[in-house]
Protein backbone atom coordinates (compact mmCIF):
# COMPACT_ATOMS: atom_id res chain seq x y z
CA UNK A 1 0.00 0.00 0.00
CA UNK A 2 1.01 3.94 -0.71
CA UNK A 3 2.49 5.63 2.22
CA UNK A 4 3.71 8.93 2.42
CA UNK A 5 5.49 9.71 6.16
CA UNK A 6 6.47 13.54 7.22
CA UNK A 7 8.66 12.66 10.69
CA UNK A 8 9.04 16.50 11.86
CA UNK A 9 5.45 17.27 13.53
CA UNK A 10 6.88 21.16 13.92
CA UNK A 11 10.37 22.66 12.83
CA UNK A 12 12.02 26.11 13.40
CA UNK A 13 14.12 28.39 11.10
CA UNK A 14 15.44 31.79 11.33
CA UNK A 15 14.08 34.16 8.76
CA UNK A 16 16.52 34.20 5.75
CA UNK A 17 18.27 30.79 5.72
CA UNK A 18 17.23 27.89 4.00
CA UNK A 19 15.18 24.85 5.45
CA UNK A 20 14.17 21.07 4.46
CA UNK A 21 11.11 19.31 5.53
CA UNK A 22 11.72 15.75 4.82
CA UNK A 23 9.24 13.34 3.10
CA UNK A 24 9.40 9.64 2.47
CA UNK A 25 7.32 7.22 0.35
CA UNK A 26 6.27 3.80 -0.03
CA UNK A 27 5.11 2.59 -3.20
CA UNK A 28 5.75 -0.56 -5.58
CA UNK A 29 4.89 1.81 -8.78
CA UNK A 30 7.53 2.72 -10.83
CA UNK A 31 5.56 5.73 -12.09
CA UNK A 32 4.37 8.00 -9.84
CA UNK A 33 4.38 12.21 -9.22
CA UNK A 34 5.08 13.50 -5.99
CA UNK A 35 3.40 17.06 -5.04
CA UNK A 36 3.75 19.63 -2.03
CA UNK A 37 1.18 21.87 -0.66
CA UNK A 38 1.30 24.50 1.99
CA UNK A 39 -1.28 25.29 3.93
CA UNK A 40 -1.16 28.55 6.22
CA UNK A 41 -2.99 29.88 9.13
CA UNK A 42 -6.15 31.22 7.07
CA UNK A 43 -6.61 27.06 6.17
CA UNK A 44 -6.70 26.87 2.44
CA UNK A 45 -4.43 24.67 0.38
CA UNK A 46 -1.91 26.03 -1.74
CA UNK A 47 0.42 23.76 -4.42
CA UNK A 48 3.93 24.47 -4.46
CA UNK A 49 5.82 21.66 -6.56
CA UNK A 50 5.28 18.77 -8.37
CA UNK A 51 8.36 16.09 -9.01
CA UNK A 52 7.53 13.17 -11.29
CA UNK A 53 9.53 9.65 -10.91
CA UNK A 54 10.93 9.63 -13.75
CA UNK A 55 11.93 13.54 -14.02
CA UNK A 56 15.81 13.58 -14.03
CA UNK A 57 16.05 17.11 -12.65
CA UNK A 58 15.26 18.19 -9.47
CA UNK A 59 11.65 20.31 -9.56
CA UNK A 60 12.44 23.89 -8.44
CA UNK A 61 9.41 26.59 -8.63
CA UNK A 62 10.76 30.07 -6.72
CA UNK A 63 11.96 29.39 -3.32
CA UNK A 64 10.84 26.35 -3.59
CA UNK A 65 13.16 23.61 -4.95
CA UNK A 66 12.56 19.47 -4.25
CA UNK A 67 14.97 17.35 -3.15
CA UNK A 68 14.42 14.09 -4.81
CA UNK A 69 16.37 10.57 -3.92
CA UNK A 70 14.47 8.17 -5.85
CA UNK A 71 16.44 5.32 -4.11
CA UNK A 72 15.70 6.33 -0.74
CA UNK A 73 12.26 7.30 -1.48
CA UNK A 74 12.30 10.88 -0.59
CA UNK A 75 11.05 13.79 -1.97
CA UNK A 76 12.41 16.71 0.67
CA UNK A 77 10.97 20.02 0.45
CA UNK A 78 13.86 23.02 0.37
CA UNK A 79 12.54 26.24 0.88
CA UNK A 80 15.33 29.20 0.79
CA UNK A 81 16.21 32.30 2.08
CA UNK A 82 12.80 31.95 4.72
CA UNK A 83 10.41 34.47 5.28
CA UNK A 84 7.55 35.23 7.89
CA UNK A 85 5.21 34.20 5.13
CA UNK A 86 6.14 31.07 4.84
CA UNK A 87 5.05 30.18 8.52
CA UNK A 88 2.93 27.19 7.54
CA UNK A 89 1.85 23.82 7.78
CA UNK A 90 3.32 21.80 4.45
CA UNK A 91 1.86 18.40 3.02
CA UNK A 92 3.59 16.24 1.52
CA UNK A 93 1.47 13.95 -0.92
CA UNK A 94 1.99 11.02 -4.06
CA UNK A 95 -0.39 10.10 -6.79
CA UNK A 96 0.56 6.69 -8.40
CA UNK A 97 -0.34 6.49 -12.31
CA UNK A 98 -2.39 3.05 -12.02
CA UNK A 99 -5.28 4.86 -12.63
CA UNK A 100 -7.06 4.82 -9.18
CA UNK A 101 -6.89 8.54 -9.47
CA UNK A 102 -5.95 8.97 -5.53
CA UNK A 103 -3.76 10.81 -3.67
CA UNK A 104 -2.16 9.76 -0.44
CA UNK A 105 -1.01 12.64 2.03
CA UNK A 106 1.01 13.10 5.06
CA UNK A 107 0.60 13.88 8.25
CA UNK A 108 2.25 17.37 7.41
CA UNK A 109 4.95 19.56 9.13
CA UNK A 110 4.30 23.04 10.90
CA UNK A 111 7.17 25.09 9.71
CA UNK A 112 7.75 28.75 12.05
CA UNK A 113 9.92 31.13 10.27
CA UNK A 114 11.65 33.61 13.47
CA UNK A 115 12.43 37.07 12.99
CA UNK B 1 -12.68 32.41 -12.25
CA UNK B 2 -13.29 30.96 -8.84
CA UNK B 3 -11.70 27.47 -8.78
CA UNK B 4 -13.32 25.29 -6.68
CA UNK B 5 -15.92 26.84 -4.30
CA UNK B 6 -17.45 25.48 -1.24
CA UNK B 7 -20.46 26.01 0.69
CA UNK B 8 -21.66 26.72 3.48
CA UNK B 9 -17.94 27.42 5.10
CA UNK B 10 -19.26 26.96 8.73
CA UNK B 11 -21.98 24.60 10.49
CA UNK B 12 -23.24 23.41 13.68
CA UNK B 13 -25.30 20.33 13.75
CA UNK B 14 -26.84 18.08 16.17
CA UNK B 15 -26.11 14.61 16.35
CA UNK B 16 -28.28 12.77 14.07
CA UNK B 17 -29.34 15.61 11.75
CA UNK B 18 -28.41 15.43 8.34
CA UNK B 19 -27.16 17.52 5.81
CA UNK B 20 -25.14 18.01 2.46
CA UNK B 21 -21.84 20.07 1.80
CA UNK B 22 -22.17 21.51 -1.57
CA UNK B 23 -18.53 22.00 -3.97
CA UNK B 24 -18.36 23.22 -7.34
CA UNK B 25 -15.56 23.72 -9.99
CA UNK B 26 -15.32 26.09 -12.77
CA UNK B 27 -12.14 24.51 -14.02
CA UNK B 28 -13.63 21.94 -16.31
CA UNK B 29 -11.82 18.86 -14.63
CA UNK B 30 -12.70 15.30 -14.36
CA UNK B 31 -11.84 14.31 -10.76
CA UNK B 32 -13.20 15.73 -8.01
CA UNK B 33 -12.42 14.55 -4.24
CA UNK B 34 -13.44 15.03 -0.22
CA UNK B 35 -11.43 14.68 2.23
CA UNK B 36 -11.53 16.01 5.55
CA UNK B 37 -8.90 17.10 8.11
CA UNK B 38 -8.13 16.48 11.51
CA UNK B 39 -5.56 17.63 13.94
CA UNK B 40 -2.29 15.39 13.63
CA UNK B 41 -3.72 13.38 10.75
CA UNK B 42 -3.34 15.25 7.49
CA UNK B 43 -6.27 14.70 4.82
CA UNK B 44 -7.83 11.79 4.50
CA UNK B 45 -9.72 10.98 1.40
CA UNK B 46 -13.04 10.54 2.10
CA UNK B 47 -15.09 9.67 -1.26
CA UNK B 48 -13.69 10.65 -5.14
CA UNK B 49 -14.94 11.15 -8.78
CA UNK B 50 -12.48 10.27 -11.65
CA UNK B 51 -15.20 11.31 -13.73
CA UNK B 52 -18.08 12.21 -14.17
CA UNK B 53 -20.81 9.49 -13.39
CA UNK B 54 -18.18 7.36 -11.00
CA UNK B 55 -17.64 7.64 -7.78
CA UNK B 56 -15.78 5.53 -5.57
CA UNK B 57 -14.41 5.51 -1.59
CA UNK B 58 -11.46 6.95 -0.20
CA UNK B 59 -10.07 6.04 2.86
CA UNK B 60 -13.08 7.13 5.50
CA UNK B 61 -16.25 6.85 3.87
CA UNK B 62 -18.59 5.79 6.65
CA UNK B 63 -21.45 7.71 7.79
CA UNK B 64 -20.84 9.56 4.13
CA UNK B 65 -22.59 9.61 0.69
CA UNK B 66 -21.21 11.95 -2.41
CA UNK B 67 -23.23 12.67 -5.63
CA UNK B 68 -21.25 14.13 -8.88
CA UNK B 69 -24.21 15.72 -10.24
CA UNK B 70 -22.78 17.31 -13.23
CA UNK B 71 -19.04 17.88 -13.96
CA UNK B 72 -18.93 20.51 -12.08
CA UNK B 73 -20.50 19.63 -8.83
CA UNK B 74 -19.58 16.59 -6.18
CA UNK B 75 -21.78 16.99 -2.92
CA UNK B 76 -21.59 15.07 0.24
CA UNK B 77 -24.07 14.06 2.42
CA UNK B 78 -24.01 13.30 6.17
CA UNK B 79 -27.20 11.42 6.53
CA UNK B 80 -26.81 11.32 10.50
CA UNK B 81 -24.27 13.08 11.96
CA UNK B 82 -22.10 12.07 14.61
CA UNK B 83 -19.42 13.72 17.09
CA UNK B 84 -16.73 11.86 15.30
CA UNK B 85 -17.81 13.69 12.30
CA UNK B 86 -16.50 17.12 13.68
CA UNK B 87 -13.62 18.20 10.92
CA UNK B 88 -12.49 20.38 8.46
CA UNK B 89 -13.78 18.87 5.37
CA UNK B 90 -12.10 20.08 1.91
CA UNK B 91 -13.30 19.67 -1.91
CA UNK B 92 -10.30 19.31 -4.55
CA UNK B 93 -10.55 19.06 -8.17
CA UNK B 94 -7.62 17.69 -10.75
CA UNK B 95 -7.87 17.42 -14.52
CA UNK B 96 -7.19 13.85 -13.94
CA UNK B 97 -4.03 13.10 -15.12
CA UNK B 98 -1.28 11.69 -12.23
CA UNK B 99 0.74 14.50 -12.70
CA UNK B 100 -1.68 17.12 -12.04
CA UNK B 101 -2.36 18.84 -9.09
CA UNK B 102 -5.25 19.22 -7.17
CA UNK B 103 -7.08 22.63 -6.72
CA UNK B 104 -8.88 23.04 -3.12
CA UNK B 105 -11.45 25.02 -1.78
CA UNK B 106 -11.57 26.73 1.00
CA UNK B 107 -12.93 24.32 3.28
CA UNK B 108 -16.05 24.12 5.39
CA UNK B 109 -15.62 23.90 9.15
CA UNK B 110 -18.10 21.33 10.66
CA UNK B 111 -18.70 20.86 14.42
CA UNK B 112 -21.56 18.29 15.63
CA UNK B 113 -22.93 18.61 19.10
Amino acid sequence: AQKITQTQPGMFVQEKEAVTLDCTYDTSDQSYGLFWYKQPSSGEMIFLIYQGSYDEQNATEGRYSLNFQKARKSANLVISASQLVDSAMYFCAMRDHSGTYKYIFGTGTRLKVLA
Amino acid sequence: NAGVTQTPKFQVLKTGQSMTLQCAQDMNHNSMYWYRQDPGMGLRLIYYSASEGTTDKGEVPNGYNVSRLNKREFSLRLESAAPSQTSVYFCASSKGSSYNEQFFGPGTRLTVL
